[in-house]
């Protein structure tokens, strides 16, 4: 089956760091990626939705300018948290589909970010 | 603006039950629904995948169904396991300003006891 591998899947760091998230579909190539965010207990939010050669749409509330992505290869995504602060701790998920339209979206493990 | 809503928050049942986990959506045009499961600290697991034109999908022990019109799902889990215990998600695509997306519920965090 179709497997997305995320690393890392924990990282700890200092206030004021950038943390890079990769995101890979191992045996298919993603036409697009997800990124999604989720707080203890709660649902999984969409941060943005990444397409391969092409920007990232992200959703209303987020920044662009904080959280940046990068979809340079159908098999590769990336998620970088820009100057981290405590507040954006939290666990980090990308999904990855290879048809626009019907085909179902696989999940990566994802990644545990803690920010002191 | 899509909403999804699932209904039990959180459900705790003796080992052999049969249960049903609802979802529901308030924009009914949509592409297709998938029921997720989610162990504590992972990732998801897609369990069924129903598409617009489907009513129901079977895997197992579980049963998906899907009204459209009524902006409905249910997944029932017959002869419920320990091993059943987690978080259990729906998701609608849906297209919003000609992007397609996936709208998550707020998840029923189910709990199967010995």
């Amino acid at each position: 089956g179709a497997v997305v591998s995320q690393h890392p899947s924990r990282v700890i760091c200092k206030s004021g760091t950038s943390v890079k998230i990769e995101c890979r579909s191992l045996d298919f190539q993603a036409t697009t990626m997800f990124w999604y965010r989720q707080f203890p207990k709660k649902s999984l939010m969409l941060m943005a939705t990444s397409n391969e050669g092409s920007k990232a749409t992200y959703e209303q509330g987020v920044e662009k300018d904080k959280f940046l992505i990068n979809h340079a290869s159908l098999t590769l995504s990336t998620l970088t948290v820009t100057s981290a602060h405590p507040e954006d701790s939290s666990f980090y998920i990308c999904s990855a589909v290879t048809s626009a339209l019907t085909d179902t979206q696989y999940f990566g493990p994802g990644t545990r970010l803690t920010v002191l | 603006k899509q909403e999804v809503t699932q209904i039990p928050a959180a459900l705790s049942v003796p080992e052999g039950e049969n249960l049903v986990l609802n979802c529901s959506f308030t924009d009914s045009a949509i592409y297709n629904l998938q029921w997720f499961r989610q162990d504590p600290g992972k990732g998801l697991t897609s369990l069924l995948l129903i598409q617009s034109s489907q009513r129901e999908q079977t895997s197992g022990r579980l049963n998906a169904s899907l009204d459209k019109s009524s902006g409905r799902s249910t997944l029932y889990i017959a002869a419920s396991q320990p091993g059943d215990s987690a978080t259990y998600l729906c998701a609608v695509k849906s297209v919003t300003s000609g992007t397609y997306k996936y709208i998550f519920g707020t998840g029923t965090r189910l709990k199967v006891l010995a």
